[in-house]
């Protein structure tokens, strides 16, 4: 089976720019996706196609995907992006969620 | 605008059978891939079946490879997950989630529903 590695905890103080990692064999091969999930609340898309941004999701949010590694990049960080974040690939029908990560804003 | 309500959670037993429901609204849901995850409490997403705008291709993950069984009906824009020979390990927030893009597998979910509770215990 296809496994995604992600840092249980990042920290990163207001206004500061917070990177989260996603390592996965050949993972640059594949499309990544990033969701934002705050406590109490569904997931949210906020990057799809390793660097694509849906509407709505502000321009802070910006994504790469290269080698074995995607990551997601939040520039600007405000207490509000405080939430588990998760990244996700899929293929051949298969779809594999990393283990998410817990940004905290301090 | 978009919306999936999930319904069906609940108390069951170990080895008992129970069948989520999503209901979607405000889009061509037969034109969508749609997919179910899960989350445990205090635990990550994992992805646990998708399937076919017309039901012809389904995916499901190993663990629940013949005890889960996803199906649709466009005609009520509705997906279901029919849950059988339960474990403990399966009890989760259970959520129904749309492919962002129609007609074709893009893996990525745009919309989720809020998610139906099911807990499996004695």
């Amino acid at each position: 089976s296809y496994d995604l590695t992600q840092p249980p905890s990042v920290s990163v103080s207001p206004g500061q720019t917070a990177s989260i990692t996603c390592s996965g064999e050949t993972l640059g091969e594949k499309y990544a996706s990033w969701y934002q999930q705050k406590p109490g609340q569904s997931p949210v898309l906020v990057i799809f196609e390793d660097t694509k941004r849906p509407s709505g999701i502000p321009e802070r949010f910006s994504g790469s995907n290269s080698g074995n590694t995607a990551t997601l990049t939040i520039s600007g960080t405000q207490a509000m992006d405080e939430a588990d974040y998760y990244c996700q690939v899929w293929d051949s029908g298969i779809v594999v969620f990393g283990g998410g990560t817990k940004l905290t804003v301090l | 605008e978009v919306h999936l309500v999930e319904s069906g959670g609940g108390l069951v037993q170990p080895g008992g059978s129970l069948r989520l429901s999503c209901a979607g609204s405000g889009f061509s849901f037969s034109s969508h891939w749609m997919t179910w995850v899960r989350q445990a409490a205090g635990k990550g997403l994992e992805w646990v079946a998708n399937i076919k705008q017309d039901g012809s291709q389904i995916y499901y993950m190993d663990s629940v490879k013949g005890r889960f069984t996803i199906y649709r009906d466009n005609a009520k824009n509705s997906v279901y997950l029919q849950m059988d020979s339960l474990r403990a390990e399966d009890t989760a927030l259970y959520y129904c989630a749309r492919d962002q893009v129609m007609n074709i597998l893009t893996g990525y979910y745009d919309y989720w529903g809020q998610g139906t509770l099911v807990t499996v215990s004695s």
